[in-house]
């Protein structure tokens, strides 16, 4: 099945500091989810890619899908403490599965 | 916004307890889901289900684990004899038809003593 590597593991920036995050895959993706998590909490979706080169954006975060389908990236700009937490790359399992797979997840920390 | 509400938060067992974990999902959706998160690991898929019935399921989702509509509106997961392995976080997820994001809950922290 699918495998999601995420990288780096973890992130400690000072507001204000932009920052990416990215997810590889073993397969080609075919939906691709960013979520977010706090800790002890829920995921919170944030955005899906689903086709190759497609980028979308959401206030100061935009992920980016590569043309091959096998790489995610996340970019926040001018990073604020709010934007501390675990970020998740999920995605689609492989041959019409439901399940989605998940990455271990990037934590960051956005120092004032 | 609407969202996927779990109850309990927090759920305390003793070791061959049975447990009930309860999840209402967005209204007009129509896929349904569990996943764990024991602490430190990735989030697991357990179990998907669809038009009453389980479309899939994972091999963590043995015979002691089941799921049930009782209702239009709750899906819960139930253990019937928890062991301290089970030990984790418990979400549900919903969505409306395929090629839509899953909704996540917040959770509900499964502790086994």
């Amino acid at each position: 099945s699918q495998e999601l590597e995420q990288s780096p593991q973890s992130l400690i920036v000072q507001e204000g500091k932009n920052l990416t995050i990215n997810c590889t895959s073993s397969k080609t993706l075919y939906g691709l989810y960013w979520y977010k998590q706090k800790y002890g909490e829920g995921l919170i979706f944030l955005m899906m890619l689903q086709k190759g080169g497609e980028e979308k954006s959401h206030e100061k975060i935009t992920a980016k899908l590569d043309e091959k389908k096998q790489q995610s990236s996340l970019h926040i700009t001018a990073s604020q403490p709010s934007h501390a937490g675990i970020y998740l790359c999920g995605a689609d399992d492989q041959g019409g599965s439901e399940k989605l797979v998940f990455g271990k997840g990037t934590k960051l920390t956005v120092n004032p | 916004e609407p969202e996927v509400t779990q109850t309990p938060s927090h759920q305390v067992t003793q070791m061959g307890q049975e447990v009930i974990l309860r999840c209402v999902p967005i209204s007009n959706h129509l896929y349904f889901y569990w996943y764990r998160q024991i602490l430190g690991q990735k989030v697991e898929f357990l179990v998907s289900f669809y038009n009453n019935e389980i479309s899939e399921k994972s091999e963590i989702f043995d015979d002691q684990f089941s799921v049930e509509r009782p209702d239009g509106s709750n899906f819960t997961l139930k253990i019937r004899s928890t062991k301290l392995e089970d030990s984790a976080m418990y979400f549900c997820a919903s969505r409306g038809i395929r090629n839509q994001p899953q909704h996540f809950g917040d959770g509900t922290r499964l502790s086994i003593l």
